[in-house]
C-alpha cells in the first residue's frame, strides 16, 4: 500500500509570501493519479490541482502543481488572505483506492 | 453544474448500521465515473471509504471491506452506503463526492455521531 507523508504539518505564513508545499509517496505513482485540495473550516474539500499539475476549473494560476516519481509539489507564488486552509493530496490507485494524505495546515503569521 | 447531497440520520448508535444517501444532480451517474463516499473525522483526517462505478461495480477500502455496502438507484440518480456494526470511532463528517483519478465535485457533508 502506498502512502502519502506530507510536510511540513503546519506553515505560519504572511500574506504575498510564496507557499511550497510538499507530498512525497512510499513507492513511485503514476504523475495522472495526483491530485491536491483545499479545505477551509466547515467546507468540503475543493479539488485544486489534478494529474499533478492541471488546475481544475476556475483555480487562480497563483496556484500550481509539479513533481514525479515519489516527490509532488503544491506551489502558491503568492499567498491571498482566502488561501489560508489546510491542503491534501490524494493518490488514485488502478486497484480502484483512493488515499488522501494527512494534510498541511498554511495559518497566518 | 453537478450537485451532490448527502441525506441520513445525524445520530447512530454502537453497533447499529450507519446508512447514508447522496442524490446528484446535473450528471447521471450511469454515464460514466465513480461515485463515492469518504469521511473525515479529527484522528483520522480524510479516508476513502469506498465507490460504486458507473456499471455498478464496487471497491471498498480493505479496512472496512467485511462491514460495507454502497448500492445504487439510477432511477432516482441516487447512491447510498450502508456501514454496519459502528462505534464511536467513525463519529465524523462523511462526504460523498464524484471520483474520476481524481474527487471533482463533493457534497456539503454530513455529520454522523455514533452514541447511545
Amino acid at each position: 500500500e502506498i502512502v502519502l507523508t506530507q510536510s511540513p504539518g503546519t506553515l505560519s505564513l504572511s500574506p504575498g509570501e510564496r507557499v511550497t508545499l510538499s507530498c512525497r509517496a512510499s513507492q513511485s505513482l503514476s504523475s495522472s493519479h495526483l491530485g491536491w485540495y483545499q479545505q477551509k473550516p466547515g467546507q468540503s474539500p475543493r479539488l485544486l490541482i489534478y494529474a499533478t499539475s492541471t488546475r481544475a476549473p476556475g483555480i487562480p494560476d497563483r496556484f500550481s502543481g509539479s513533481g514525479s516519481g515519489t516527490d509532488f509539489t503544491l506551489t502558491i507564488s503568492r499567498l491571498e488572505p482566502e488561501d489560508f486552509a489546510v491542503y491534501y493530496c490524494q493518490k488514485y490507485d488502478t486497484s480502484h483506492t483512493w488515499t488522501f494524505g494527512q494534510g498541511t495546515k498554511v495559518e497566518i503569521k | 453544474q453537478v450537485q451532490l447531497q448527502e441525506s441520513g440520520p445525524g445520530l447512530v448508535k454502537p453497533s447499529e448500521t450507519l446508512t447514508l444517501t447522496c442524490d446528484v444532480s446535473g450528471y447521471s451517474i450511469s454515464s460514466g465515473y465513480y461515485w463515492g463516499w469518504i469521511r473525515q473525522s479529527p484522528g483520522r483526517g480524510l479516508e476513502w471509504i469506498g465507490s460504486i462505478y458507473n456499471t455498478g461495480r464496487t471497491y471498498y477500502n480493505s479496512s472496512l471491506q467485511s462491514r460495507v455496502t454502497i448500492s445504487r438507484d439510477t432511477s432516482k440518480n441516487q447512491f447510498s452506503l450502508k456501514l454496519r456494526s459502528v462505534t464511536a470511532a467513525e463519529t465524523a463528517v462523511y462526504y460523498c463526492a464524484r471520483l474520476g483519478a481524481a474527487l471533482d465535485f463533493w457534497g456539503q457533508g454530513i455529520l454522523v455521531s455514533v452514541s447511545s
